[in-house]
């Protein structure tokens, strides 16, 4: 069974940087693709970045200069970090299992507040 | 970058209609589209994939077409369960941008 599962901490003060980890399940980071996704509270959905098959990541060019994909194999768990962070940046945060030819799983998403 | 453009931003209709929306890309992205559906407190899910192609499990009245700039999600004979928001993504070749959102109604 395929699961991806979000964690990370719920609050965030302003121009700190968000560590948060999906935690994958039934398939292999060698194997498939790991996008993030954010959504702002009554938004669309915003694509923040990936973390290939092999490594090598892409990143949105509205976040790049903020932004950090990596994983650990052994572990089966993909990290993003995110500096500087703003309250535009409160936001509910997917991992989501990526094949190139769509999302064809999610994470049940991790909330994050950007406030003093 | 390739902006994706959705139309309408909304849409209300009865059970039983027929419902489309729309995906313009800026440019062309060949048929490297998806399209997920996001109920309000869920994660989006999958329902078709390069453009034309129904995921795994999504019922037949939901169809995809197009290629190249235009796209267009139809749901024949619409149910009360298909209220919720619907993404146009462009797939393959990043940055995999995402559209604002069509939201679906139920009258």
């Amino acid at each position: 069974q395929v699961q991806l599962k979000e964690s990370g901490p719920g609050l965030v003060q302003p121009s700190q940087t968000l560590s948060l980890t999906c935690t994958v399940s039934g398939f292999s980071l060698t194997s498939y693709h790991v996008s993030w996704v954010r959504q702002p509270p009554g938004k669309g959905l915003e694509w923040m970045g990936v973390i290939w098959t092999g490594g090598s990541t892409a990143y949105n060019s509205l976040l790049k200069s903020r932004l950090s994909i990596s994983r650990d194999i052994s572990k089966s768990q993909v990290f993003l970090k995110m500096n500087s962070l703003q309250t535009e940046d409160t936001a509910t945060y997917y991992c989501a299992r990526d094949n190139n030819w769509g999302m064809d799983a999610w994470g049940q998403g991790a909330s994050v507040t950007v406030s003093s | 970058n390739i902006v994706m453009t959705q139309s309408p931003k909304s849409i209300s209709i009865s059970v039983g209609d027929r419902v489309t929306m729309n995906c313009k890309a800026s440019q062309s992205v060949y048929n490297n589209l998806a399209w997920y559906q996001q109920k309000p407190g869920q994660s989006p899910k999958l329902l078709i994939y390069y453009a034309s192609n129904r995921y795994n499990g999504v019922p037949d009245r939901f169809t995809g077409s197009g290629y190249g700039t235009d796209f267009t999600l139809t749901i024949n004979s619409v149910q009360a369960e298909d209220a919720a928001f619907y993404y146009c993504q462009r797939i393959y070749n990043s940055p995999n941008t995402f559209g604002a959102g069509t939201k679906l109604e139920l009258k």
